[in-house]
């Protein structure tokens, strides 16, 4: 029940378009709902995140779209350039217990193409 | 401000070993949380501290230990390391312990030989 789904594995996209990558989670007591992007050789950056209370929340040309009935969420990259060839993980946290854990997706690499 | 900091940056040890991990968080931050990442796949949780006392672990073996100190700091201790140990292990901070975002540093690369 901890699980988060993550899709697709890989992702090729045309500089400006648009990336879309998809989370599926079981576990409904999570609340908290990042997504982080990580280089070669580098620690993941949290991108941005998104709590059930709301539906949309976009930063620059970064967008979380989230579905509570349907226990889903994905982040859409807008005009994607070069320099977002990166692998993204979804993630999950909340539930029981004292801990605030993440629980990741299995990550998207991304690579945009000229 | 510094980010997360993590010393080594790459360690490499053979199979029996032991080894220590260290980490400093952000500024302000009390709460650090340690991840493995195994090469493809995404990171997984050891463990969480806050103001010094552990607040959860993950589904890892007692060859794992950590600590935090006063200064928020943290260590990870893993003794008698066997080959499939060898992974990008991560340290996240965080402000509070509960539901907070988590910033990471850039992780410790072990090797075990």
């Amino acid at each position: 029940q901890q699980q988060v789904k993550q899709s697709p594995q890989s992702l090729i996209v045309q500089k400006g378009g648009i990336s879309i990558i998809n989370c599926a989670y079981e576990n409904t007591a999570f609340d908290y709902f990042p997504w982080y992007q990580q280089f070669p050789g580098k620690g993941p950056a949290l991108l941005i995140a998104i709590r059930p209370d709301v539906s949309e929340k976009k930063e620059g040309r970064f967008t979380i779209s989230f579905n509570k009935s349907a226990k889903q969420f994905s982040l859409h990259i807008m005009d994607s350039q070069p320099g977002d060839s990166a692998t993204y993980f979804c993630a999950a946290m909340g539930g029981t217990g004292t801990a605030s854990k993440l629980t990741f997706g299995t990550g998207t690499r991304l690579q945009v193409t000229l | 401000d510094a980010g997360v900091t993590q010393s080594p940056t790459h360690l490499i040890k053979t199979r029996g070993q032991q080894v220590t991990l260290r980490c400093s968080p952000i500024s302000g931050h009390k709460s650090v949380s340690w991840y493995q990442q195994v090469l493809g796949q995404g990171p997984q949780f050891i463990f969480q501290y806050y103001e010094k006392e552990e607040r959860g672990r993950g589904n890892f073996p007692d060859r794992f230990s950590a600590r935090q100190f006063p200064n928020y700091s943290s260590e990870l201790n893993v003794n008698a390391l066997l080959l499939g140990d060898s992974a990008l292990y991560l340290c996240a901070s965080s402000l509070g312990q509960l539901n907070q975002p988590q910033h990471f540093g850039d992780g410790t690369r072990l090797s075990i030989l």
